[in-house]
């Protein structure tokens, strides 16, 4: 069974603090990796797409890594700020269809000032 | 250029009745996808329409159709509402279903 654990559930930091968030798969085949930023009540916003043969992209102060043996990706947050504050959930796709993609539960970021 | 729209932002609905959410894509988008999130369930996938077809359905009971007019835009059907329907509806768009989507803000529906 295709499954995303992302980790930690939740996560509290000081404003301008780095922070790294975890994405654990098992979705097969695999065709894509995404991260989305969630504000409260909001539709998710993408930060990052990664395909098979990526490993390293960049948005801003937001870096995400993939490790397409191990199937595990990371998202990392650089000097953070308190509009950080969100849900980030990683999503990872079997094929291009939107049917085949398995979304983790997300990850809560606090940001305190 | 406008981004996904969906229509209402909110609803309130009582036990037993119908309800139809829309979804408009972003302009020459024609996959809309549809999503239920709910603190508990996390993000869970209803369907997908291409070009007017649907093309991968969720596991939710049939209670919950949809469909794609020619110009794109999706409208989500819920019959016989439940109190567990309460949730945050989001509508995805994408040019051809491939990588990225784009979602809307979502249709907040509340039942009573």
């Amino acid at each position: 069974k295709n499954q995303v654990e992302q980790s930690p559930q939740s996560l509290i930091i000081l404003e301008g603090k780095n922070c790294t968030l975890q994405c654990n798969y098992t979705v097969s085949p695999f065709s894509n990796l995404r991260w989305y930023k969630q504000d409260t009540g909001r539709g998710p916003v993408s930060l990052t797409i990664m395909t098979f043969s990526e490993n390293t992209k960049s948005n801003g102060r937001y870096t995400a890594t993939l490790d397409a043996d191990t199937k595990q990706s990371s998202l990392h947050i650089t000097a953070s700020q308190l509009s950080d504050s969100a849900s980030y959930i990683c999503v990872v796709s079997a094929n291009t269809n939107a049917g085949k993609s398995t979304f983790g539960d997300g990850t809560t970021l606090t940001v305190k000032p | 250029k406008a981004g996904v729209t969906q229509t209402p932002r909110y609803l309130i609905k009582t036990r037993g009745q119908q309800v139809t959410l829309s979804c408009s894509p972003i302009s020459g988008h024609r996959s809309v996808s549809w999503y239920q999130q709910t603190p508990g369930q996390g993000l869970q996938f209803l369907f997908e329409y291409f070009s007017e077809t649907q093309r991968n359905k969720g596991n939710f009971p049939g209670r919950f159709s949809g469909r794609q007019f020619s110009n794109s835009r999706s409208e989500m059907n819920v019959s016989t509402l439940e109190l567990g329907d309460s949730a945050l509806y989001l509508c995805a768009s994408s040019l051809t279903g491939a990588y990225g989507y784009t979602f809307g803000s979502g249709t907040r529906l509340t039942v009573v």
